[in-house]
């Protein structure tokens, strides 16, 4: 099986600005969630998808938004980018019954 | 408020001696711990799992030990070999029966030397 998928790799944007994050699960996976990674802070929880709906949420402020498609692709969006939303985004899904995360490599934001 | 500490931010070991990665949790709730491996330009990985009704969990060269009592968990690598470096992540969730968020320590950077 594949692994999970996330695109771009690298992304640079400037303030004020938005992104949007892409994910593809492993196959027959419907659980996808996203944490946010900066040196120190390690991984923080962000918000999880399961079935097109967010089953959990973190507590990162609303210009942080994602969704998931109905073949459990997600995206995640940031709006209004701030310079301390750079950060390395990581993917991961899970087959939606246990605490086993497959991540994957992740996308590095810069943000100018 | 960091509720799962990782105090050590590195470790150097020499090849074929044990690693020992400590980790700390504050949230009592907490009941199913997870530590993961991460590569540079990768994605962590995971390594091995512990439920909070047992107190040991071996997988290969690989143990983690955990202390209720103490809120103290620990991976245990022997023996340690090169390719083991890599940073460390430890993760405490409460556990529903179904994924949910994982709160992650700030991660040990190991070293294994030859």
């Amino acid at each position: 099986k594949a692994g999970v998928t996330q695109t771009p790799r690298y992304l640079i944007k400037t303030r004020g600005q938005q992104v949007t994050l892409s994910c593809s699960p492993i196959s027959g996976h419907r659980s996808v969630s996203w944490y946010q990674q900066t040196p120190g802070q390690g991984l923080q929880f962000l918000f999880e998808y399961f079935s097109e709906t967010q089953r959990n949420k973190g507590n990162f402020p609303g210009r942080f938004s994602g969704r998931q498609f109905s073949n459990s692709r997600s995206e995640m969006n940031v709006s209004t980018l701030e310079l301390g939303d750079s950060a390395l985004y990581l993917c991961a899904s899970s087959e939606g019954s246990n605490e086993k995360l497959f991540f994957g490599s992740g996308t590095q934001l810069s943000v100018l | 408020d960091q509720q799962v500490k990782q105090n050590s931010p590195s470790l150097s070991v020499q090849e074929g001696r044990i690693s020992i990665l400590n980790c700390d949790y504050t949230n009592s709730m907490f009941d199913y711990f997870l530590w993961y491996k991460k590569y540079p330009a990768e994605g962590p990985t995971f390594l091995i799992s512990i439920s909070s009704i047992k107190d040991k969990n071996e997988d290969g060269r690989f143990t983690v030990f955990l202390n209720k009592s103490a809120k103290h968990l620990s991976l245990h690598i022997v023996p340690s070999q090169p390719g083991d470096s890599a940073v460390y992540f430890c993760a405490a969730t409460r556990f529903t029966g179904t994924a949910s968020k994982l709160t992650f320590g700030t991660g040990t950077r190991l070293q294994v030397t030859l």
